[in-house]
This record gives C-alpha cells, sequence and structure tokens, in this order.
C-alpha cells in the first residue's frame, strides 16, 4: 500500500523557468511533509517542511503548497538552476508517536541549459 | 555543526554472513532512524531509536535489529544475509520528537554476493 505517491518518475525543466513537483497521499493522518533532495550515492538532503495545519511554506526559491482535501502537495522551485537536477523525494510523517518518514518513489529533475 | 556520519561507507559480504552498521548522529540529536534504499523498494523505513528505546519499527524480518547508546549513536546488524539484502542504508538523526525533519548521512552501500 502506497500511502505516499510521486506519479511522474521524471521532469524536464529549463534553466530560469518554474520546476513544480507533485505529490499525493492517502492517509489523512500524516501531520508533517517534507521534500527532499538526493543526488546519487548521497543520503537525501532536507529541503523544505510543511505542517499539515498551514497550506504554503516558503524558503527562498522553494515553496510547498499543500492541499488537505485533495491529499496533494507540490514543490515549486523558482527559478530553476542546472545544480537543481536531482531526485526529490515528498515524505509525510504520521502523528502521534510514530514519527517514521514514509517516502515517495521519487521524481527525477533535469534542468538543462 | 557535523553530520551525520556512517561508517563503512562500502561494504561487501557473502550470503549467510552478518554486518554491523554504524551511525552517529548530529551533536544534541537524540533520535535515530534507520531507512533501507533499494531501487524497486524506495526509501523504507527499517526502525528508530530515541533516548536507547526502539519506539518505532518498520516491516523487516528479525534479522534487522538495532540499538542506540547513551551518547545517541546507533548501529544495526543484518544477520543471516540474503542477495535482496543488497541495498543503501541510511541513518538519519533527528532533535527529538517534536520536529519532523530527519537529516541523513551519506548511507553505507551493502553487496551481498
Amino acid at each position: 500500500d502506497q500511502q505516499v505517491k510521486q506519479n511522474s518518475p521524471s521532469l524536464s525543466v529549463q534553466e530560469g523557468r518554474i520546476s513544480i513537483l507533485n505529490c499525493d497521499y492517502t492517509n489523512s493522518m500524516f501531520d508533517y511533509f517534507l521534500w527532499y533532495k538526493k543526488y546519487p550515492a548521497e543520503g537525501p538532503t532536507f529541503l523544505i517542511s510543511i505542517s499539515s495545519i498551514k497550506d504554503k511554506n516558503e524558503d527562498g526559491r522553494f515553496t510547498v503548497f499543500l492541499n488537505k482535501s485533495a491529499k496533494h502537495l507540490s514543490l515549486h522551485i523558482v527559478p530553476s538552476q542546472p545544480g537543481d537536477s536531482a531526485v526529490y523525494f515528498c515524505a509525510a510523517r504520521g502523528t502521534g508517536t510514530a514519527s517514521k518518514l514514509t517516502f515517495g518513489t521519487g521524481t527525477r529533475l533535469q534542468v538543462t541549459l | 555543526k557535523a553530520g551525520v556520519t556512517q561508517t563503512p561507507r562500502y561494504l561487501i559480504k557473502t550470503r549467510g554472513q552478518q554486518v554491523t552498521l554504524s551511525c552517529s548522529p548530529i551533536s544534541g540529536h537524540r533520535s535515530v532512524s534507520w531507512y533501507q534504499q533499494t531501487p524497486g523498494q524506495g526509501l523504507q523505513f527499517l526502525f528508530e531509536y530515541f533516548s536507547e528505546t526502539q519506539r518505532n519499527k518498520g516491516n523487516f524480518p528479525g534479522r534487522f535489529s538495532g540499538r542506540q547508546f547513551s551518547n545517541s549513536r546507533s548501529e544495526m546488524n543484518v544477520s543471516t544475509l540474503e542477495l535482496g539484502d543488497s541495498a543503501l542504508y541510511l541513518c538519519a538523526s533527528s532533535p527529538g520528537l517534536a520536529r519532523a525533519e530527519q537529516f541523513f548521512g551519506p548511507g553505507t552501500r551493502l553487496t551481498v554476493l
């Protein structure tokens, strides 16, 4: 049962344009959502998070939007840079004492010149 | 502040052997979680430790075990290795239970022959 889904395995965007990465979830009990960026042979790097009580969080070029009614979140990167090319994972944390993160399958972003 | 460190970075073992992986969290972080990343299953939660107690366990067989020491350092052990245990094993640390963000180490690449 895939509780966190990233339906687009890959995305290609031109440098300077907006990158939009999407994530859907099925469990209403998640209380935090996070985005990570991962390069090959490295651990995931934390980018940005959002609480389930908010609908937007911004940090520099990164903005995460949460639509609870649609159980959907998205990560916007503006402007996209070649160094943003990586695999992006969304993750969700359960409520209560279950602080484990459930990850999506990842979206490979390629930022072209 | 130094990040999460994991040792060793690479390991090659044969079927039936056992292996111990080590993780040192970010200074001051008391929660340590372990994840397995494989091409087919993505990032899967193994277990989480907080103040030397296992708080949460993923859906893995009993061959996978772990522990946390009083200095928050953690080890995980896999006994009777199988070919399918070949994966990148990632350790993540977090300041405590209230924070959702987890910070990952570079991982240990385990190859089982």
